[in-house]
């Protein structure tokens, strides 16, 4: 079974650029969620989705950030403009029974210069 | 106060001994509660889960839970150098799919 597949693994941007990241998840899996670690910080939730469904963005830091789900498969996130702080490290991660956990994506590092 | 806490460590342990990760949450509804390991520049990999009070063990892993304490504990027997790595603990709140997850326990076995 392939695991959560992101890209890119690594984006260097200016600020005030674009970016958009895409995460694969597991196949057959509803559940994708975003998360962010920022340097020195915790991981931290940034959005739920149910197939193509938002159910949870309550950890969206504004507006800049848009996340979608196509046919409820992929999805991408997608910054703009981005700002300095918006540096860190974005870990996909999906499940079909969010009960036990679940798997994360090997995350894109994002560097906004 | 943070939702969950961790020491960041680093914690050393010299191989063939017990590690053991502590980790505090503060909703007091929470309902279940996840040990990942993540080596550096992984992804975070789960170890173990545990819903209820007491313990649960999975080969040389054990996690502990005490609700009343609002504490979580993992244990790693007979540590290995290939255990090196950061810890996460996650907690899922009341109502909620998402984790909130701890800052991480940097964990090094000596060998």
């Amino acid at each position: 079974e392939a695991g959560v597949t992101q890209f890119p693994s690594h984006s260097v941007i200016e600020k005030g650029q674009t970016v958009t990241l895409r995460c694969d998840p597991i196949s057959g899996h509803d559940n994708l969620y975003w998360y962010r670690r920022v340097m020195g910080k915790e991981i931290k939730f940034l959005l739920h989705f149910v197939k193509e469904s938002k159910q949870d963005e309550s950890g969206m830091p504004n507006n800049r950030f848009l996340a979608e789900r196509t046919g409820g498969t992929y999805s991408t996130l997608k910054v703009q403009p981005a700002e300095l702080e918006d540096s860190g490290v974005y870990f996909c991660a999906s499940s079909q029974d969010w009960n036990y956990g679940y798997t994360f994506g090997s995350g894109t590092r994002l560097t906004v210069v | 106060q943070k939702e969950v806490e961790q020491n960041s460590g680093p914690l050393s342990v010299p191989e063939g001994a017990i590690a053991s990760l502590n980790c505090t949450y503060s909703d007091r509804g929470s309902q279940s509660f996840f040990w990942y390991r993540q080596y550096s520049g992984k992804s975070p990999e789960l170890i173990m889960f545990i819903y209820s009070n007491g313990d649960k063990e999975d080969g040389r892993f054990t996690a502990q839970l005490n609700k009343a304490s609002q504490y979580v504990s993992l244990l790693i027997r007979d540590s290995q150098p290939s255990d090196s790595a950061t810890y996460l603990c996650a907690v899922r709140p009341q109502g909620a799919q998402k984790l909130v997850f701890g800052q991480g326990t940097r964990l090094t076995i000596n060998p």
